[in-house]
């Protein structure tokens, strides 16, 4: 049964600093992994793709990557503004079963001014 | 190009009624996926339709159901509520299963 774990739970940075979430599965039969932003109480939004055969994808300030082999995913921010602050959630699609989002539990963040 | 759409956003219910929840993906998505979130169980899927199918289920009881029309548009169903259902739930359309999932809103059910 795949689980994605993310490390840590929640993280409290200055504004500025550059930044690592953390995102691991159990099974590395993956078709995908995707990276969300989720604010409070909305829905939410994607930021990042990786396909299964791809070892990272950027946008912005943001880049994503994959190690499939080892069961993990990292999701770098750059230069953190205060707008980052957001839980960040990591999913990946089961191959074979891709209609469906596995999630973890998310890393809250928050970007002090 | 609009975004998914989800109504109501709202929605407060006593339990044992049933309740229906509607989303319109994106036009041209074809793949709607609809998921409950809970602070306890964090995001769990609950079913996936494609082209009036339904392709995916979770690990939900059968008082969870759901349909696609021709449209795309979907609507999900709980019958006989309980206070266990109450959460925000979150439909997804995609281009087809695997692709890119775009997410609505929400629609923040509390079941009293």
């Amino acid at each position: 049964k795949q689980e994605v774990t993310q490390i840590p739970a929640a993280l409290s940075v200055p504004e500025g600093e550059n930044l690592v979430l953390n995102c691991s599965f159990t099974d590395s039969a993956i078709y995908n992994l995707q990276w969300f932003r989720q604010d409070p109480g909305k829905g939410l939004t994607s930021l990042l793709l990786i396909q299964s055969s791809q070892r990272e994808q950027t946008s912005g300030r943001l880049n994503a990557s994959l190690d499939k082999s080892s069961g993990r995913s990292t999701l770098y921010i750059a230069a953190s503004q205060p707008g980052d602050s957001a839980t960040y959630l990591c999913a990946v699609v089961p191959s074979g079963n891709t209609g469906k989002l596995i999630f973890g539990q998310g890393t809250t963040l928050q970007v002090k001014p | 190009k609009a975004g998914v759409t989800q109504t109501p956003r709202y929605l407060i219910k006593t339990r044992g009624q049933q309740v229906t929840l509607s989303c319109s993906p994106i036009s041209g998505h074809r793949s709607v996926s609809w998921y409950q979130q809970t602070p306890g169980q964090g995001l769990q899927f609950l079913f996936e339709y494609f082209s009036e199918t339904q392709r995916n289920k979770g690990n939900f009881p059968g008082r969870f159901s759901g349909r696609q029309f021709s449209n795309s548009r979907s609507e999900m169903n709980v019958s006989t509520l309980e206070l266990g259902d109450s959460a925000l739930y979150l439909c997804a359309s995609s281009l087809a299963s695997g692709w890119e999932q775009y997410f609505g809103p929400g629609t923040r059910l509390t079941v009293t």
